[in-house]
């Protein structure tokens, strides 16, 4: 049982492009949620938090469902710099439980 | 700025070695974490700790001990290396309450012959 699901791509789109990613999460207890971004060879890095009514930073919007149990990120006008993949990140309690990610590709 | 350090990017050890891997925050965290990420399988869970000398299992702790004797150092020992504990390895840091950022370290890259 994987309790937080996303698909891991990849995903190859071109520059200035509009992309989204989804995941669901099993544990309907869980109180917060996030996005992380991880360069390769890097270390993960938050993104944006997410919140019941929806947020936007910039480029990027996040949506949260909590009936579905279901988490999107939506990246609008892709910048080759945005290619990295993206975790999917759900609190239930002390620990962090991270999706497997979502790879993308920005290409020129 | 929030630091988590590890003390090394990459080690090689042999089959049956003891291995210790030591991080360290600055930012007075109540939480902290070790991960082994490997292609694939994503972030996993070994082990976290919630306070001084506390520590909880995670998803993977077989093979793993942690010491946290200190408030801002937390340590991941491999009691007798193996091969499939060949992995990155990532502490990371939380504060205890509230909508907030895990920082991560900069990971350790293991491999063991």
């Amino acid at each position: 049982r994987k309790e937080v699901e996303q698909d891991p791509g990849p995903f190859n789109v071109p520059e200035g492009a509009t992309v989204a990613f989804n995941c669901t999460y099993s544990n309907s207890a869980s109180q917060s949620f996030f996005w992380y971004r991880q360069d390769c060879r890097k270390e993960p890095k938050l993104l944006m938090s997410v919140y019941s009514s929806g947020n936007e930073d910039g480029r990027f919007t996040a949506q949260l469902n909590r009936a579905s149990q279901y988490i999107s990120l939506l990246i609008r006008d892709s910048k080759l710099s945005d290619s990295a993949t993206y975790l999917c990140v759900v609190n239930p309690g002390y620990a962090l439980n991270f999706g497997k990610g979502t790879s993308l590709l920005v290409t020129p | 700025d929030v630091k988590v350090t590890q003390s090394s990017r990459y080690l090689v050890k042999r089959t049956g070695e003891k291995v210790f891997l030591e991080c360290v925050q600055d930012m007075d965290h109540e939480n902290m974490f070790w991960y082994r990420q490997d292609p694939g399988l994503g972030l996993r869970l070994i082990y976290f700790s919630y306070d001084v000398k506390m520590k909880e299992k995670g998803d993977i702790p077989e093979g793993y001990s942690v010491s946290r004797e200190k408030k801002e150092r937390f340590s991941l020992i491999l009691e007798s290396a193996s091969t499939n504990q060949t992995s990155m390895y990532l502490c990371a840091s939380r504060p205890r309450q509230g909508l907030v950022e895990q920082y991560f370290g900069p990971g350790t890259r293991l491999t063991v012959t």
